[in-house]
């Protein structure tokens, strides 16, 4: 049973680029959520998609945009790179409906650096 | 304005004792308390949670105590093994929402 897998593993842009992450949610899962996790810090919740639409979206500026396909699989844009940018990008998924906790499962992470 | 706070970035213990991991919040609307583990190059992992109306909960090594008055959590963790080793987060979460708050870790080693 795969779990949640992300692509590419790492990344470099530089400023002022635009970049697509990509995000398959472990079998059997509905909902994707992202996370920056900037250095030395903990995740950071950027927004969820189930449905393929928009459900929460954390203090994030509208250039980082997402999508989810029918396949329940996510893409996560970020356009107009900053340095700031430059993190890893987390990736959970989870389903919808499991009582008081939908428990997310974490992938790796894509590894962004914005020179 | 960081509502979930883990004060000690790094704990050393020797293997067999007790390891435990501290975690303090500010937001009195959060429910749901968890714990993630996470090793070098992978995703966190789940570890044990608790529920706002509970004080204690425990599996197997692991218990995660919580005292809402204090807005304080801690996750125990007897005893400590080698493979234990790894950088441990605190998250909470705000009634009917799958958001998850992020501490920004303790890194903990474990000494054979």
């Amino acid at each position: 049973d795969a779990g949640v897998t992300q692509s590419p593993t790492h990344l470099i842009k530089t400023r002022g680029q635009q970049v697509t992450l990509r995000c398959s949610p472990k079998s059997g899962h509905d909902t994707v959520s992202w996370y920056q996790q900037a250095l030395g810090q903990g995740p950071q919740f950027i927004f969820q998609y189930y449905e393929e639409e928009e459900r929460q979206r954390g203090n994030f500026p509208d250039r980082f945009s997402g999508h989810q396909f029918p396949n329940y699989s996510s893409e996560l844009n970020v356009n107009a790179l900053l340095l700031g940018d430059s993190a890893l990008y987390l990736c959970a998924s989870s389903l919808k409906g499991q009582g008081v906790w939908n428990e997310q499962f974490f992938g790796p992470g894509t590894r962004l650096t914005v020179l | 304005d960081q509502q979930v706070k883990q004060n000690s970035p790094s704990l050393s213990v020797q293997e067999g004792r007790i390891s435990i991991l501290n975690c303090d919040y500010t937001n009195s609307m959060f429910d749901y308390f968890l714990w993630y583990k996470k090793y070098p190059a992978e995703g966190p992992t789940f570890l044990i949670s608790i529920s706002s109306i509970k004080d204690k909960n425990e599996d197997g090594r692991f218990t995660v105590f919580l005292n809402k008055s204090a807005k304080h959590l801690s996750l125990h963790i007897v005893p400590s093994q080698p493979g234990d080793s790894a950088v441990y987060f605190c998250a909470a979460r705000q009634g009917g929402s799958e958001k998850l708050v992020f501490g920004k870790g303790t890194k903990l080693t474990v000494n054979p």
